[in-house]
This record gives structure tokens, sequence and C-alpha cells, in this order.
């Protein structure tokens, strides 16, 4: 595709439901990072893929946060047992390499009730 | 503590005026600094990126600047339009950490006619 997509756009759930966000990166991009975004702040690291591995994971608030990029294309950020401090903007980049200027996504909105 | 600092939080202007936005950074190794946009709703795209030995970079009507021994960075906006009312966030990348880069708050930019 043209660019960074992010599924869904905005995603409602109720606490300690467990959620999925998918993130399609631009086609041919090695590197893939997961952010946070609380309203009225910058953007705060989750996690960076290099290839189909989790080259940093560092940025994952604690173990109910988890994210797969099996193929090595699309990754998905998987939330357990969902709290309303979940609730927050989850936007997805990609970069051609690590060093390289990294795409956004338009994000998914989450909000936990 | 690698921290990214922006002043102001927000600001409002009249169109066709200019402004300049700040950026003070602890992170340290220091790789490059960039400057992204970020309309509501959107993800961020990238406006510049500056490196050590840069002083200054120009994308159209956006010039940042960058001092690496005090650590400031500004982007100066001229001839402000409405389009360009979004959040302007700071990003500074260490270079021993592949492409982790440290996020400032934003600062949120209102244009008004």
């Amino acid at each position: 595709g043209a660019g960074v997509s992010q599924t869904p756009s905005n995603k409602v759930t109720e606490k300690g439901k467990y959620v999925e966000l998918r993130c399609d990166p631009i086609s041919g991009h090695t590197a893939l990072y997961w952010y946070r975004q609380s309203l009225g702040q910058g953007p705060e690291f989750l996690i960076y893929f290099q290839g189909t591995g989790a080259a940093d994971d560092s940025g994952l608030p604690n173990d109910r946060f988890f994210a797969v990029r099996p193929e090595g294309s699309v990754s998905t950020l998987k939330i357990q047992r969902t709290e309303r401090g979940d609730s927050a903007v989850y936007l997805c980049a990609s970069s051609s390499y690590v060093s390289d200027t990294q795409y956004f996504g338009p994000g998914t909105r989450l909000t936990v009730l | 503590k690698n921290q990214v600092e922006q002043s102001p939080q927000s600001l409002i202007i009249l169109e066709g005026k200019n402004c300049t936005l700040q950026c003070n950074y602890t992170v340290s190794p220091f790789s490059n600094l960039r400057w992204y946009k970020q309309d509501t709703g959107r993800g961020p795209v990238s406006l510049t990126i500056m490196t050590f030995s840069e002083n200054t970079k120009s994308n159209g009507r956006y010039t940042a600047t960058l001092d690496a021994d005090t650590k400031q960075s500004s982007l100066h906006i001229t001839a402000s339009q409405l389009s360009d009312s979004a959040s302007y966030i700071c990003v500074v990348s260490r270079n021993n950490a592949g492409n982790m880069l440290t996020f400032g708050g934003g600062t949120r930019l209102m244009v008004k006619p």
C-alpha cells in the first residue's frame, strides 16, 4: 500500500477484555515500531521489530502487552485484561531500515470503559 | 534520564504571522533530531532531520535550527497558514539504540484567520 495502515481506527472495549490491534507497514520496510500516545503528549515507545524478531521490547509497560510479527510484515499488538489506563492512541510506524525515517500510521484509538 | 522538553505547550497565532517553537533535550548519545507535524487524528509526519554537524535545515516555510552544544533546537514557521494548525513534535534519536526515538510532548499550534 501507499502508507502504513492500522485497523481498527477506533476500538471501544470493557475493562478486563482482550484486544488486538493490527498494523500493515509499508511494503518492503523491515523495521516496525509500536508507540502509545496519550492525549496531549508525545508518543511513547513500546516495542520495535527488525524482521520477525522483537529487537527491543523495553517499552512494553507490563506482561499484559505483547506484540508479534510472524512473517516480517503485518504486526499485531495484543493487550490482555485491559485496564482503563490503557486508553490511548496506539501508533505504528515502519522504516526501510532501522536508522531511516519512520513513517507513521493514523493510529488506533483504544478506549477502555 | 533521556528527555525532550518542548515549549510552549500551546500557541495561538494569526494567519500570516511567524512563530518559533523550542526544543531542549538531554538525550545522550545523540544521533539526530527531527521535527514532526501531527495533524489531529493522524500519525506524525517528518518535517526535518538534522545530525550533529548540521545547524539549520529548511523545508518550505519550516526552518529548523540545532545547537548541539547547548542541546537546543527550534522550529520557525514563516507566514503561517491555517493548515499549519497541528501539533509539532521534537524527536531525538540515540545512536546506540538502533533507531530508538525520544519524543517531546509537542507544541499545539493553532493558526486563526
